[in-house]
C-alpha cells in the first residue's frame, strides 16, 4: 500500500470490555512498532517486531496489553478489560529494515481509543 | 535518563520569523537525533534528523543545530509560514529502533 494504514481509526469502548486494534504497514516492510500517545504529549513506545518477531515489549503497560504478527506483515495490538487510563491514540510506525539501521519510522494515522 | 526534555511547550511566530524549539538529553547512548512534523488527525512523520557527529544539517528551511558537550539540540525554522503550524517533536533513538519523544511543541504561525 501507499502507506501504514490503521482500523479503526476511532473506537470507543467500555470499561471492562476487550478491543482490538489493526495496524497494516508498508508491503516489505521488515519492523513494525507500536506507540501510545496521550492527549497532548508525545508517542510512547510499546513494542517492537521484527519480522513476526517480537523483540521489545518493554513499553507494554500492563499485562493486558499484547501485541502480535503472527505472519510477519498485519500487526494486531489487544488491550484486554479496558480502563480509562488506556484512552489514548495508538500509532503503529514500520521501516523498511531492522533495527541497527537508522531507517526512517513511517507512521499510521492512529487509532483514538475512548474507554467509558 | 531516557527523557527528552522539549521546550517551550508551545509558539507563536509572525509570518516569515524564526522558529525555535530546544530539546535537551541525558542518555548518551542516544545516537539519532529526529524530529516529527504532526498535524491533527495524522501521525508524525519525520522532518530531519542528525547523528551527533555532526554540528548542524540543513535542508530547505529547516535546521537542527546540535551541541553534543550541552547534551542539547535544537530546531530552527526560517521564514516561517501558516502551513508549518503543526505540533514538532524531538526524539533520540538508541541501539537503531526505541525512540523516546519530547512532549511536543504546538506551533502557530501567524498570518
Amino acid at each position: 500500500g501507499a502507506g501504514v494504514s490503521q482500523s479503526p481509526r476511532y473506537k470507543v469502548a467500555k470499561r471492562g470490555q476487550d478491543v482490538a486494534l489493526r495496524c497494516d504497514p508498508i508491503s516489505g516492510h521488515v519492523s513494525l512498532f507500536w506507540y501510545q500517545q496521550a492527549l497532548g504529549q508525545g508517542p510512547e513506545f510499546l513494542t517492537y517486531f521484527q519480522n513476526e518477531a517480537q523483540l521489545d515489549k518493554s513499553g507494554l503497560p500492563s499485562d493486558r496489553f499484547f501485541a502480535e504478527r503472527p505472519e510477519g506483515s498485519v500487526s494486531t495490538l489487544k488491550i484486554q478489560r479496558t480502563q480509562q487510563e488506556d484512552s489514548a491514540v495508538y500509532l503503529c510506525a514500520s521501516s523498511m529494515t531492522s533495527g541497527l539501521e537508522y531507517n526512517e519510522q513511517f507512521f499510521g494515522p492512529g487509532t483514538r481509543l475512548t474507554v467509558l | 535518563q531516557q527523557q527528552v526534555k522539549q521546550s517551550p511547550q508551545s509558539l507563536i511566530v509572525q509570518k516569515g520569523g524564526i522558529s525555535i524549539i530546544n530539546c535537551a538529553y541525558e542518555n548518551t547512548a542516544f545516537d539519532y537525533f529526529p524530529w516529527y512534523q504532526q498535524f491533527p488527525g495524522k501521525g508524525p512523520a519525520l522532518l530531519i534528523a542528525i547523528r551527533p557527529d555532526v554540528s548542524e544539517k540543513k535542508e530547505g528551511r529547516f535546521t537542527i543545530s546540535f551541541n553534543k558537550s550541552a547534551k542539547q539540540f535544537s530546531l530552527h525554522i526560517m521564514d516561517s509560514q501558516p502551513g508549518d503550524s503543526a505540533t514538532y517533536f524531538c526524539a533520540a533513538r538508541a541501539g537503531g529502533f526505541k525512540t523516546i519523544f519530547g512532549a511536543g511543541t504546538r506551533l502557530f504561525v501567524k498570518a
